[in-house]
Parts: structure tokens; sequence; C-alpha cells
């Protein structure tokens, strides 16, 4: 079983819709958790943290749920510009060493 | 605003070629890595550092080596590079803290003929 599995996707959504990705993880200890948007042909830039109490950002909404182990990332009201691919990172260990990547999701927002 | 810097953004190296990839970064953070990232497989890690002159091997280390010699430059070599070793590589920075985030340099696309 991979660490952190996303659904690659695409998924290909209106302008305005709303459109949610999952991810899980396979260690029941990892400490924090991350979005990051990649943009084509671009370094991966943090999103948003996810905290355990759930956060939002704007039209972005994080949540965390330790129990299924599985983070969620929900965008509102989407935008031509919100089209990326959005990569699950994950601290397994909680300490100040490597991060887990997922292999990210493909969003594609249309007129 | 952290700033993370790779020497170059497109390379195009032949087989057997000596490659060396450097990154700097401007926030002091103890801890640094060399990704590379291909289709289909996302970000792999190569190998990290969490201070001078310390390295540990990450998921992939196989043909390649590092050399951190200052806190804020993390070198990647590729001792004899290979047709399989085309991809973007990308270096990151982090702080110490756990819940830190990292902070990507921009990528090195490196194709090997």
């Amino acid at each position: 079983r991979k660490e952190v599995e996303q659904d690659p996707g695409p998924f290909n959504v209106p302008e305005g819709a709303t459109v949610a990705f999952n991810c899980t993880y396979s260690n029941s200890a990892s400490q924090s958790f991350f979005w990051y948007r990649q943009d084509c042909r671009k370094e991966p830039k943090l999103l948003m943290s996810v905290y355990s109490s759930g956060n939002e950002d704007g039209r972005f909404t994080a949540q965390l749920n330790r129990a299924s182990q599985y983070i969620s990332l929900l965008i509102r009201d989407s935008k031509l510009s919100d089209s990326a691919t959005y990569l699950c990172v994950v601290n397994p260990t909680g300490n100040a060493s490597k991060l887990t990547f997922g292999t990210g999701t493909r969003l594609q927002v249309t007129l | 605003d952290v700033k993370v810097t790779q020497s170059s953004r497109y390379l195009v190296k032949r087989t057997g070629e000596k490659v060396f990839l450097e990154c700097v970064q401007d926030m002091d953070h103890e801890n640094m890595f060399w990704y590379r990232q291909d289709p289909g497989l996302g970000l792999r890690l190569i190998y990290f550092s969490y201070d001078v002159k310390m390295k540990e091997k990450g998921d992939i280390p196989e043909g390649y080596s590092v050399s951190r010699e200052k806190k804020e430059r993390f070198s990647l070599i590729l001792e004899s590079a290979s047709t399989n070793q085309t991809s973007m590589y990308l270096c990151a920075s982090r702080a110490a803290g756990s819940t830190d985030t990292q902070y990507f340099g921009p990528g090195t696309r490196l194709t090997v003929l």
C-alpha cells in the first residue's frame, strides 16, 4: 500500500462548481498534513496546511479525519485559475525529516 | 519570502558525463532535499540533509550522491549520467520544526542523451 494515495483524476468541472479531493495515508502516527498546488511545468507550492479541527482559506476548505486516515480539500466556486495538480502531503513521523507526497490529483476547470 | 534557487532551469548532458545540480536557499533552513519528478510517479526523494555535512538516503539514491558543505547550499551529483536519469529535479528546503512546510526551487529539467 502506498504511504499517501490520491485519485489522479483528471477532474473536469465547470467554472463555479464545487469540487472535492480526498487523500488517504497509511501511517496512523502521521503528525502534520498539507495541500500543495503544482501548475504545469512549475514547482509545487504550499496551498494550505491541514489542521485537526479543519480550516478554511477563502474558497478552500481542508479537513482531517484521523480515524479514517484521510484528508480532504474542498474548492468552492471554482475558477479557471484553479486548474492545476493538487498534491496531498504528509509528515509521517513528526520529526524534522522528510515529507511524503502523493502523486497528485489533476483539476481542470472549464468555461 | 523564502527563496530557493537552482543553478539551471534546463540542462542537456550526454551519457557518462558527470553532472552537478546546485541548490541555494536564503532562509537558514536546516533541512534540504533533492527530488525527481516523473509523470505518473510523482515526487520521489533522492537524498536529504538535516545539517551541514550530514546526508541521508531517500527512496531512490542509486546513481546519485550529494554534498552539503555550507548550510545554504545542497548539491546533487550524477557521477555518470544515464538516460534513465532524464527527469525534472526539484530541490527543497524546510526549517527544523515538525509542522513546517517545504519550499521548492523552480526545478531543473535534465535531459541525458
